[in-house]
């Protein structure tokens, strides 16, 4: 089964920083989800990407999937306390017909300071 | 408002007793889904719906049970067969299952404690 190791595990940050979250595997992503959860909550999705070279952009927050389609990468631009959260990556292993059966990361804490 | 709706959200359970979490969504969603979190750890798939009266086991389904008998509702069985029952749960739907990737979404979750 597909593992996705996720960097780094905590973030500190001050407002108005840039940051990046990484997601990345040994195997080939054909879907990559984003979620933000705050402790306890449910997931609140933010992006899925599925072409490699894809990047969107929702707000202030940009995730792209590399050309080779194993790494996917998360960038806050000017971080803002709203911002702190746990971001959770999913991959869905699936390379045609998908079931929407997906494997997580760890997690990456984000801490926003004001 | 559309969405997911989970109950209860805390739960405790005694030893040996067998507890049913709620999940209802509104969004004419045909597939659900059932995870796990625990603490410090990603999200881990128990069972998966892709039609009513159909459903199909996830990663870790050993000790839990699930129905499908309305599109709606999706309720999982958490058995005194399983160890460790002490987790979060987070119930998910998506639009359809067994085609062209869409988003997955998620409801509130459940936390259970086993006593």
């Amino acid at each position: 089964s597909q593992e996705l190791e996720q960097s780094p595990q905590s973030l500190i940050v001050q407002e108005g920083k840039n940051l990046t979250i990484n997601c990345t595997s040994s195997k080939t992503l054909y879907g990559l989800y984003w979620y933000k959860q705050k402790y306890g909550e449910g997931l609140i999705f933010l992006m899925m990407l599925q072409k490699g070279g894809e990047e969107k952009s929702h707000e202030k927050i940009t995730a792209k999937l590399d050309e080779k389609k194993q790494q996917s990468s998360l960038h806050i631009t000017a971080s803002q306390p709203s911002h702190a959260g746990i971001y959770l990556c999913g991959a869905d292993e699936a390379g045609g017909t998908s079931y929407g059966k997906l494997t997580f990361g760890q997690g990456t804490i984000l801490t926003v300071h004001p | 408002d559309g969405g997911i709706t989970q109950s209860p959200k805390y739960l405790f359970r005694k030893e040996g007793q067998n507890v049913t979490l709620s999940c209802e969504q509104n969004l004419n969603h045909d597939a659900m889904y059932w995870y796990r979190q625990d603490p410090g750890q990603g999200l881990r798939l128990i069972y998966y719906s892709q039609i009513v009266n159909d459903f199909q086991k996830g990663d870790i389904a050993e000790g839990y049970s699930v129905s499908r008998e309305k599109k709606e509702s999706f309720p999982l069985t958490v058995t005194s067969a399983q160890k460790n029952p002490t987790a979060f749960y987070l119930c998910a739907s998506s639009i359809r299952s067994g085609g062209p990737r869409n988003t997955i979404y998620f409801g509130e979750g459940s936390w259970l404690t086993v006593v």
